[in-house]
């Protein structure tokens, strides 16, 4: 069964202080990665897309990377604006109509 | 008005209302979506319609009902709702394989619909 699991599910930084979020994923192969932040109340804004292992993406401070059974969200001296919850979603490679699959979600919290 | 829209962003709404949440996409894509989120749990995928035709349906209750006039807009009618279809409810839309052959696998989501049901 096609699985993404998203840990911590919370994790408390101070500013400027570096750190992962991890994505693991189950997938009879994968079609696309794709990481997801969210604001209270608002829907998911799209950040990257991560095809094949091996492939990084940046914007800003952060740097989302890809192996064949995991992504990671690196996010390098954050903000407090920074605070968020990231999803990731996978896109398995034999799907109808699109399906994404998300995790349940990491909530960041970036304290000043 | 760009990207992708969603009316009303609020709903409240006793279990035997009818009422319909409207999503308009302005991003030219042939494809839109419905996704439930409760709190705490994944995003649940309900409905994927592509090219105005409903691909998928993930085994969601009879008392939603969506519909696809045209591949900018997308309606989910509600009737007979429960409590725990209390929910932000998404609509989001990407651009599917066209007969140009260009795809792109991101989906762009609107702001919401926060349901309530009393």
């Amino acid at each position: 069964e096609d699985q993404v699991t998203q840990s911590p599910e919370a994790l408390r930084l101070q500013e400027g202080e570096s750190s992962s979020l991890n994505c693991s994923y189950t997938v009879s192969g994968l079609r696309g990665l794709f990481w997801y932040r969210q604001d209270p109340g608002k829907g998911p804004e799209f950040l990257f897309t991560l095809y094949s292992a091996g492939e990084e993406k940046e914007k800003e401070r952060l740097k989302a990377t890809l192996t064949k059974k995991e992504s990671f969200l690196h996010i390098t001296a954050p903000k407090p604006e920074d605070s968020a919850t990231y999803l990731c979603a996978v896109r398995p490679l034999y799907n109808q109509g699109g399906k994404l699959i998300f995790g349940q979600g990491t909530e960041l919290s970036v304290k000043p | 008005e760009t990207g992708v829209t969603q009316t009303p962003r609020h709903l409240v709404m006793g279990m035997t209302n009818k009422k319909s949440l409207k999503c308009e996409q302005h991003l030219g894509h042939n494809a839109m979506y419905w996704y439930k989120q409760s709190a705490k749990k994944p995003l649940e995928l309900m409905f994927v319609y592509s090219l105005e035709e409903r691909v998928e349906n993930n085994s969601v209750p009879s008392r939603f009902s969506p519909e696809c006039p045209n591949s900018s807009h997308l309606f989910l009618h509600l009737h007979t709702l429960q409590p725990e279809d209390s929910a932000l409810y998404l609509c989001a839309s990407s651009q599917g394989p066209s007969a140009y052959g260009k795809s792109s696998y991101e989906q762009y989501f609107g702001p919401g619909t926060r349901l309530t049901v009393t």
